[in-house]
């Protein structure tokens, strides 16, 4: 089993669209959760950072994490054609600068 | 604020030759930089770990001797592709954790080499 699953896509959906993206991993150790954007030949951008369980809002995008599902969930609300682009999940293991582990992305594609 | 830049954007070599990128913190400091390698439509695969003023430590199968990696300062990080070959051409990304800020890690736009 690989330490974080992620279900590669693409996802398509019309704008406007509430979108769902889910990452699982199966090493309970992980406390810190993080979502990605990257755009087609660039750098992944920092979305969102969440510690532990819980929710967290920013604008149109909201993270959720369920520790005890081992389950990590980012929403947008009212996507845009923006919006189309690959979505990493990342986890790191404790507080201080240890790596990061990836899912392999999820690409999504927001038509007009 | 947390911005990293890396510098060339792209770059095409002949096979044989050495290609130096670097990464730069341009608005904080960097106790730690990251060097990443991505394939088309892959995720990312880190590469090696580098601490300012200390050795990289490299991800297992990553030959320590044809990646170069040298952080002079808490600004910089470089990253020396030695004897360059086909197999080498892909897309490298460096990242920063921001010293004393939160555990996560700011990317730069990433450098697409291209050995012929």
């Amino acid at each position: 089993q690989k330490e974080v699953e992620q279900d590669p896509g693409p996802l398509s959906v019309p704008e406007g669209a509430i979108v769902s993206l889910n990452c699982t991993y199966s090493n309970s150790a992980f406390q810190y959760f993080m979502w990605y954007r990257q755009y087609s030949r660039k750098g992944p951008e920092l979305l969102m950072y969440t510690y532990s369980s819980g929710n967290k809002e920013d604008g149109r995008f909201t993270a959720q994490v369920d520790k005890s599902s081992k389950y990590i969930s980012l929403f947008i609300r009212d996507s845009q054609p923006s919006d189309s682009a690959t979505y990493l999940c990342a986890m790191s293991l404790n507080s201080g600068y240890s790596t990061l582990t990836f899912g392999k992305g999820t690409m999504l594609l927001v038509s007009p | 604020g947390a911005v990293v830049s890396q510098h060339p954007s792209r770059v095409i070599c002949k096979s044989g030759t050495s290609v130096k990128i670097e990464c730069r913190s341009l608005d904080f400091q960097a106790t730690t930089m990251f060097w990443y390698r991505q394939f088309p439509k892959k995720s990312l695969m880190l590469m090696a770990t580098s601490n300012e003023g200390s050795k990289a430590t490299y991800e297992q199968g990553v030959e320590k001797d044809k990646f170069l990696i040298n952080h002079a300062s808490l600004t910089l990080s470089t990253l020396t592709v030695t004897s360059a070959h086909p197999e080498d051409s892909s897309f490298y990304i460096c990242s920063a954790n921001i010293a004393g800020g939160p555990e996560t890690q700011y990317f730069g736009p990433g450098t697409r080499l291209t050995v012929l």
